[in-house]
């Protein structure tokens, strides 16, 4: 099974300034990574797939990248409603599994 | 626009089973796979399984392979998530999802509380 390991697991941020998510995957996934945002009581919501293509609807403020083993998500200045939990997931080779998350709290 | 719309809240006592429901609109659904995820009070997301909505083809993981039952019908473009021998630990969230292309989630169900108590 691919374990996927994601850093930190909070972040404390203010809101305008940027926040860097990190996501390690245990063998190569290619760009096969997405990353999704729950909010509180909401199901997940797809942010960005192929590690760097944002989903319909997502601003621009949101980029991912890397490849292989190791991936980013940066949120470039935070929102109010950009305070929640942000999990990766690998769909290498028809498999697929989580992080565990990190929870991007209020500084 | 494409919906998935999930059957209520559900309590269940030990070694019971429960059937959970997952109605697809706004897209043909044989044309895509449905996949199960739960979340525990707390914690993450766990996979579960797929169903393939077309030929109905099904994979599940291998700690739940035992226990799950993934059905659908494509009549009524509905999935279905069936888990057997239920503990207080399958208390979670399970939420169903449409799989895009080869494999990421582009639309979630609103997720279906499942709690496990004597």
């Amino acid at each position: 099974e691919i374990v996927m390991t994601q850093s930190p697991a909070t972040l404390s941020v203010s809101p305008g300034e940027r926040a860097t998510l990190s996501c390690r995957a245990s063998q190569s996934i290619s760009s096969n990574l997405a990353w999704y945002q729950q909010r509180p009581g909401q199901a997940p919501r797809l942010l960005i797939y192929g590690a760097s293509t944002r989903a319909t609807g997502i601003p621009a403020r949101f980029s991912g990248s890397g490849s292989g083993t190791e991936f980013t998500l940066t949120i470039s200045s935070l929102q109010s409603e950009d305070f929640a939990v942000y999990y990766c997931q690998q769909y290498n080779n028809w498999t697929w599994t989580f992080g565990q998350g990190t929870k991007v709290e209020i500084k | 626009q494409v919906q998935l719309v999930q059957s209520g809240t559900e309590v269940k006592k030990p070694g019971a089973s429960v059937k959970v429901s997952c109605k697809a609109s706004g897209y043909t659904f044989t044309d895509y796979s449905l996949h199960w995820v739960r979340q525990a009070p707390g914690q993450g997301l766990e996979w579960m399984g797929w169903i393939n909505g077309g030929n109905g083809d099904r994979e599940y993981s291998q700690k739940f392979h035992d226990r799950v039952t993934l059905t659908r019908d494509t009549s009524a473009s509905t999935a279905y998530m069936e888990l057997s021998s239920l503990t207080s630990e399958d208390t979670a969230m399970y939420y169903c999802a449409r799989r895009y292309d080869s494999g990421w989630y582009d639309f979630w169900g609103q997720g279906t509380l499942v709690t496990v108590s004597s």
